[in-house]
């Protein structure tokens, strides 16, 4: 079984539209996170929640916006997608507090594309 | 300023060599470290980790890391390397407190036959 799955894989779509990315995590985790990877291959991090709550919220612009309908899934749409929004999109999750349970496993990553 | 520096952009390196690839953190409290591997078109694989004990980890396929807090480096090294190695490896920090990674920004290994 998957540990952290992402949908889709792989998404082309046109300047101006709206996108989802889904993730799910069947590890019972309670922190999940999305992390961009640019074209450079640079990973950042741009959301965490932990039990449905916002934790962190980077300098990411307002046309993203996460969403966590339970602890197990974490989504993230985008409106008015921008040329500049291409890259591979990566979902992570983690259980907090003990030693050994801070290690972040992340998912398949989303190749979205904006033409 | 927290970050993770990983010096050498892309390394190219012989089948059955050694390898090591350097990692320097700056980090404000007691760092949780990470080595993660991404193979072309892949997601993340973790490698290996430090949070406390025994400075020098063992980790999945061969690697090792070496975490030396005077030099705030945490070097991954492998005594042989296989051309199955050829990927991205990323350098990351963190903390206790399950926050997010800071990440270096990788080193491309290439192997030679």
């Amino acid at each position: 079984d998957t540990a952290v799955s992402q949908t889709p894989k792989y998404l082309v779509t046109q300047m101006g539209n709206d996108k989802s990315i889904k993730c799910e995590q069947n590890l019972g985790h309670d922190t999940m996170y999305w992390y961009k990877q640019d074209s450079k291959k640079f990973l950042k991090i741009m959301f965490s929640y932990n039990n449905k709550e916002l934790i962190i919220n980077e300098t990411v612009p307002n046309r993203f916006s996460p969403k966590s309908p339970d602890k197990a899934h974490l989504n993230l749409h985008i409106n008015s997608l921008e040329l500049g929004d291409s890259a591979v999109y990566f979902c992570a999750s983690n259980a907090v507090g003990g030693l050994g349970t801070d290690t972040q496993y992340f998912g398949p990553g989303t190749r979205l594309t904006v033409l | 300023a927290q970050s993770v520096t990983q010096p050498d952009i892309h390394i190219t390196v012989s089948e059955g060599a050694s390898l090591e690839l350097r990692c320097n953190y700056s980090y404000g409290a007691t760092p949780y470290l990470f080595w993660y591997v991404q193979s072309p078109g892949q997601g993340l694989q973790l490698l290996l980790k430090y949070f406390s004990g025994d400075t020098l980890v063992q980790g999945i396929k061969g690697f090792e890391a070496e975490f030396k807090r005077s030099q705030s480096s945490f070097n991954l090294r492998k005594p042989s390397v296989h051309w199955s190695d050829a990927a991205e490896y990323f350098c990351a920090v963190g903390n206790q407190a399950g926050t997010a990674l800071i990440f270096g920004k990788g080193t491309t290994l290439s192997v030679s036959s």
